[in-house]
């Protein structure tokens, strides 16, 4: 079964320039979530798709960020303008069940794309 | 304010020797704790997930507890092992609500 796949790996940018990211999730799997890392701090959250439909966005930093998926398979992270601040790691997830509830779902997170702003 | 705080931030130990990490979290009302595992350049994998009424559970040489009166936990490994170098996140879950990440513990196990 294959994992949670991201692409780009790796994306430079210069500021004010708009990059998208992209997640495959895990198949089935209805939940997908995005995270990013920068440099030095911990992972923080920034939204939570279940199927098609935006079920958590409050960690989503300003409305330079979109995020769209469409059809409930793959997602897109959309940063325009890029600012030199959003450099980090970004990382998906997916997983089956909701994370609360007591249903103990695992969630699989892909290898992140490493976006760097210049 | 929602926050996970982990002790050490970094921990060097010997192959073989066995270690504990630390796990302290002001996360409310509590859903589930996590241990992840995350090596240099790849995503975090799970290794444990806790929900209140348990205290403990085991992954091969990993260990987890969970004090929720104390709200603590720890994460053992038994045993190390050279692959076991990563940074180990512990992450909670609040009831109706996504994750807060702690900063991690960066493990390196030395032949």
């Amino acid at each position: 079964e294959a994992g949670v796949t991201q692409f780009p790996s790796h994306s430079v940018i210069e500021k004010g320039q708009t990059v998208t990211l992209r997640c495959d999730p895990i198949s089935g799997h209805d939940n997908l979530y995005w995270y990013r890392r920068v440099m030095g701090k911990e992972i923080k959250f920034l939204l939570h798709f279940v199927k098609e439909s935006k079920q958590d966005e409050s960690g989503m930093p300003n409305n330079r960020f979109l995020a769209e998926r469409t059809g409930g398979t793959y997602s897109t992270l959309k940063v325009q303008p890029a600012e030199l601040e959003d450099s980090g790691v970004y990382f998906c997830a997916s997983s089956q069940d909701l994370p609360w509830g007591g249903a103990q779902e695992t969630q699989y997170f892909g290898p992140g794309t490493r976006l760097l702003v210049l | 304010k929602n926050q996970v705080e982990q002790s050490p931030q970094s921990l060097i130990i010997l192959e073989g020797k066995n270690c504990t990490l630390q796990c302290n979290y002001t996360v409310s009302p509590f859903s589930n704790l996590r241990w992840y595992k995350q090596d240099t350049g790849r995503g975090p994998v799970s290794l444990t997930i806790m929900t209140f009424s348990e205290n403990t559970k085991s992954n091969g040489r990993y260990t987890a507890t969970l004090d929720a009166d104390t709200k603590q936990s720890s994460l053992h490994i038994t045993a190390s092992q050279l692959s076991d170098s990563a940074s180990y996140i512990c992450v909670v879950s609040a009831r109706g609500q996504n994750f807060v990440f702690g900063p991690g513990t960066r493990l390196s196990v030395l032949p």
